[in-house]
């Protein structure tokens, strides 16, 4: 199963776009890229998830490189509540589907 | 209900107790998924079900732990003989399959003295 890095904190101005990073670099083709993020003392929260092409929500946007060995998540305009851990998950395939989380990165949001 | 529920949100027990930590999953949901969180770490997998089909069970660290789920709705994660390595937060998370997105639960304190 892909694995992934993530830098382990990063920290963001308020109002400023967050770009977090993620490797990935033994990502199988079929092998979606997830992002979920865990406000402290909270159940994980889904974000995105892609395949090869840039994915954009409400949320977020999420780029793919075209090697597919690595995205960035990206917060628009960063508020104080998207301070938080953001996991970057490839899930394996193709049964059991199962979600590898990391220790992801600590945003900290600051006015 | 609307979201995935655990009881109990908190659990303190002493070494060598068993517990059962229950979670609810969205109704229609296929897939149910536990997972532990320690203090301070990412989210360490334990077992997964779908459907009716077999769990996988690749996740469960010792045979201290098991997990059922009845009617494929409601699951329970048991733990024999708790130890102080137990503590962790226990989350419950739902999908209704394929490539869709996970619902966790607010996740079980699980305390072990």
């Amino acid at each position: 199963d892909a694995k992934t890095t993530q830098p382990p904190s990063m920290d963001c101005a308020e109002g400023r776009a967050a770009n977090l990073p993620c490797n990935h670099s033994t990502i199988s083709g079929n092998e979606y890229v997830y992002w979920y993020r865990q406000i402290h003392s909270q159940g994980p929260q889904y974000i995105i998830h892609g395949l090869k092409n840039n994915e954009t929500n409400e949320m977020a946007s999420l780029i793919i490189t075209e090697d597919r060995k690595s995205s960035t998540l990206i917060l628009p305009h960063a508020t104080l509540r998207d301070t938080a851990v953001y996991y970057c998950i490839v899930r394996a395939f193709p049964t059991p589907i199962k979600f590898y989380f990391g220790s992801g990165t600590k945003l900290n949001v600051k006015p | 209900g609307a979201g995935v529920s655990q009881s109990p949100s908190n659990k303190v027990t002493e070494k060598g107790k068993d517990v059962e930590l229950r979670c609810d999953p969205i109704s229609g949901h296929t897939a149910l998924y536990w997972y532990r969180q320690s203090l301070g770490q990412g989210l360490e997998f334990l077992i997964y079900f779908q459907g009716n089909s077999a769990p996988d069970k690749s996740g469960l660290p010792s045979d201290r732990f098991s997990a059922e789920r009845t009617g494929g709705s409601v699951s329970t994660l048991t733990i024999q003989r708790t130890q102080q390595e137990d503590s962790a937060v226990y989350l419950c998370a739902t999908t209704s399959g394929g490539y869709n997105e996970q619902f966790f639960g607010p996740g079980t304190r699980l305390t072990v003295l």
